[in-house]
């Protein structure tokens, strides 16, 4: 049974690096198979797929035109988990993050938890 | 970016209902859609994947349907545990993109 558990902080302030990190258990982030997502969530947005890491005999990663510019998923085979920054939030960063497991690249089958972070100063 | 379209946006019905939510692409996306439920406080669960697959551990009385461009959800029998958001996702290409949801209340 996989589980994403996420960590990090609830609270950023504008201009400054949102970080999250995603511990896998019972798969690994260098699948072949998987590929390792965030996803946000706010009431004027929706569900909005923010980028996503993955291995397929070398390490790819795809990002949303809309964050492209400030965002980064990298992954950490030492640890079994990958991480989310976004660089220079503002308050419409507000929003609960989520990570995912993508099966294949298509549909996304385990969630983590869910972390609400606020930009606030 | 493909838009996707849920319609209704909500949806009154009663234990033991049938009940068919459609969602709409702003493009043809084959079969590249999957189906989640969404309960208040909790990450969303996948439902159906590629329109008309089942997710493993999700009763039968949820199924899907539909390529191209319109697809539904259907809840066969709904059962109290059901009354939740319903979202469509699209994924044809990058961004992946959801649909709005549909808020599925009890009359």
């Amino acid at each position: 049974q996989v589980q994403l558990q996420q960590s990090g902080p609830g609270l950023v302030k504008p201009s400054q690096t949102l970080s999250l990190t995603c511990a896998i258990s019972g798969d690994s982030v260098s699948s072949n198979s998987a590929a390792w997502t965030w996803i946000r969530q706010s009431p004027s947005r929706g569900l909005e797929w923010l980028g996503r890491t993955y291995y397929r005999s070398k390490w790819y990663d795809d990002y949303a035109v809309s964050v492209k510019s400030r965002i980064t998923i990298n992954p950490d085979t030492s640890k079994n988990q990958f991480s989310l920054q976004l660089r220079s939030v503002t308050p419409e960063d507000t929003a609960v993050y989520y990570c995912t497991r993508g099966e294949g690249l298509w549909y996304f089958d385990y969630w983590g938890q869910g972390t609400l972070v606020t930009v606030s100063s | 970016d493909i838009q996707m379209t849920q319609s209704p946006s909500s949806l009154s019905a009663s234990v033991g209902d049938r009940v068919t939510i459609t969602c709409r692409a702003s493009q043809s996306i084959s079969k590249y859609l999957n189906w989640y439920q969404q309960k208040p406080g909790k990450a969303p669960k996948l439902l159906i994947y590629s329109a008309s697959s089942l997710q493993s551990g999700v009763p039968s009385r949820f199924s899907g349907s539909g390529s191209g461009t319109d697809f539904t959800l259907t809840i066969s029998s709904l059962q109290p545990e059901d009354f939740a958001i319903y979202y469509c996702q699209q994924s044809y290409s990058t961004p992946y993109t959801f649909g709005q949801g549909t808020k599925l209340e009890i009359k």
